[in-house]
């Protein structure tokens, strides 16, 4: 089965700091990874993902992610912070398989940035 | 258009009541999704439609029904709904050429 890991409920970091999302994951085969950002009443909105190739993956808003096979990660990162960065971060991932075949969904990551 | 729509924005009912919440997208895509959302927490799958076949239920009360009458349109028909059902419903949609699902902003539902 497949499942995720989002080991912080809350990060933290000042404006124009470097943040980091972390992401564990766990899946028989080989992944699919995606982050989605999620700001108050409204749908998930798509960052990026890794289906294969360069384990960097660039996205929308400067962020990027790193996909590490041997660590099982997908970590979201962004060299400088805004204060609009500020939401709740979900981490998911889907077996390659069966075209209708569901995400899974981590618990989420509540990302706030200060002033 | 690379937009999901959902309708209404929000919805009030009683338990008695019955209520549709709709889904609509016009990217072509064939795998639609319903979840539920509570609060500060990720989305939990209802059901999946592939090529407007039934794919997944996630063991739904039948309180819920879908329906899917077409490969641009998701319903959602709600019955004898509980208070515990007070979510944020979202609709999504995947295409055969993408990975990433498009997420709809949701249906803010009250039970009363």
């Amino acid at each position: 089965a497949q499942s995720v890991a989002q080991p912080e409920d809350q990060v933290n970091v000042a404006e124009g700091n470097p943040l980091t999302v972390k992401c564990t994951y766990s899946v028989s085969g080989n992944p699919y990874l995606f982050w989605y950002v999620q700001y108050p009443n409204r749908g998930l909105q798509f960052l990026l993902k890794y289906i294969t190739g360069d384990n960097l993956v660039k996205g929308s808003y400067g962020f990027e992610a790193e996909f590490n096979k041997s660590q099982t990660s997908f970590h979201l990162k962004k060299p400088s912070a805004l204060v609009s960065d500020s939401a709740l971060y979900f981490c998911a991932v889907r077996e390659r398989g069966n075209y209708g075949q569901n995400f899974v969904f981590g618990p989420g990551t509540r990302l706030s940035v200060l002033p | 258009d690379t937009e999901v729509t959902q309708t209404p924005k929000h919805l009030v009912m009683g338990m008695t009541n019955k209520k549709s919440l709709k889904c609509e997208q016009h990217m072509g895509h064939r795998a639609m999704y319903w979840y539920k959302q509570k609060a500060k927490k990720p989305p939990e799958l209802m059901f999946v439609y592939s090529y407007e076949k039934l794919s997944i239920n996630e063991s739904v009360p039948s309180r819920f029904s879908p329906e899917c009458p077409n490969s641009s349109l998701l319903n959602l028909h709600l019955h004898a709904l509980q208070p515990e059902d007070s979510a944020l419903y979202l609709c999504a949609s995947r295409g055969t050429g993408n990975n990433e699902q498009f997420f709809g902003p949701g249906t803010r539902l009250t039970v009363l």
